[in-house]
């Protein structure tokens, strides 16, 4: 089936610092998003991308749709504390069960000691 | 405004016990999904449903049932439960199946011993 390759797996940040992380597929997609998961609640929607190239900003958060369709990535520049979470990418096409969402493994971020 | 509701936040299951996890949606949403979070494995979709009396399996269905009587609820069924089934289940509705973000609701931690 369709796979998203999601990486890093997991991040040390330190305040201030850019992060970036990345998702791919062999797999055409329509639409990418990426979404941030806080512990004991469910993912919420960052920024979502629907045309190959496009490059969108949320806040300090900048993701862009590659232009194979087969990959994303997400920055987030000068870090904070509250950037700690897991990060999903997650794809999807149009049209019967391919327009279900499928979801990367996950970025866990989390704060250098 | 409720959102995406689910219910009970924590449940703990006999091997073999049934159970249903509730979920309801007020923004007239007519897509509705489940998936299961294991840890390493990012989130797998169990079942979906794209309006009320239509319902289809996703990539993990095995030991669950669901049903869409109305457009506002999408309860999942654990019909015997297994140590396997030990997860965090998240239900998610979206204005439409297709191009759209989800909602996630805040998820049921289940534990089956």
């Amino acid at each position: 089936g369709q796979q998203l390759n999601q990486s890093p797996q997991s991040m040390f940040i330190q305040e201030g610092e850019d992060v970036s992380m990345n998702c791919t597929s062999s797999s055409i997609f329509n639409t990418w998003l990426w979404y941030k998961q806080d512990p004991g609640e469910g993912p919420v929607l960052l920024i979502a991308l629907y045309k190959a190239g496009e490059l969108t900003s949320n806040g300090r958060l900048t993701a862009q749709f590659g232009i194979t369709r087969k990959d994303s990535f997400l920055n987030i520049s000068a870090s904070i504390p509250s950037d700690v979470g897991i990060y999903f990418c997650a794809a999807q096409n149009y049209g019967g069960s391919q327009g279900n969402l499928i979801f990367g493994k996950g970025t866990k971020l989390s704060v250098k000691p | 405004n409720a959102g995406v509701t689910q219910t009970p936040k924590f449940q703990v299951l006999k091997t073999g016990q049934s159970m249903t996890l509730q979920c309801a949606q007020d923004m007239n949403h007519e897509y509705m999904s489940w998936y299961r979070q294991d840890p390493g494995m990012g989130l797998r979709l169990i079942h979906y449903s794209v309006g009320a009396g239509i319902t289809d399996q996703g990539e993990v269905p095995n030991g669950y049932n669901v049903s869409r009587s109305t457009t506002e609820d999408f309860p999942l069924r654990l019909l015997s439960a297994a140590p396997s089934q030990t997860s965090v289940y998240f239900c998610a509705s979206s204005y439409r199946q297709g191009n759209y973000g989800y909602t996630f609701g805040s998820g049921t931690r289940l534990t089956v011993v």
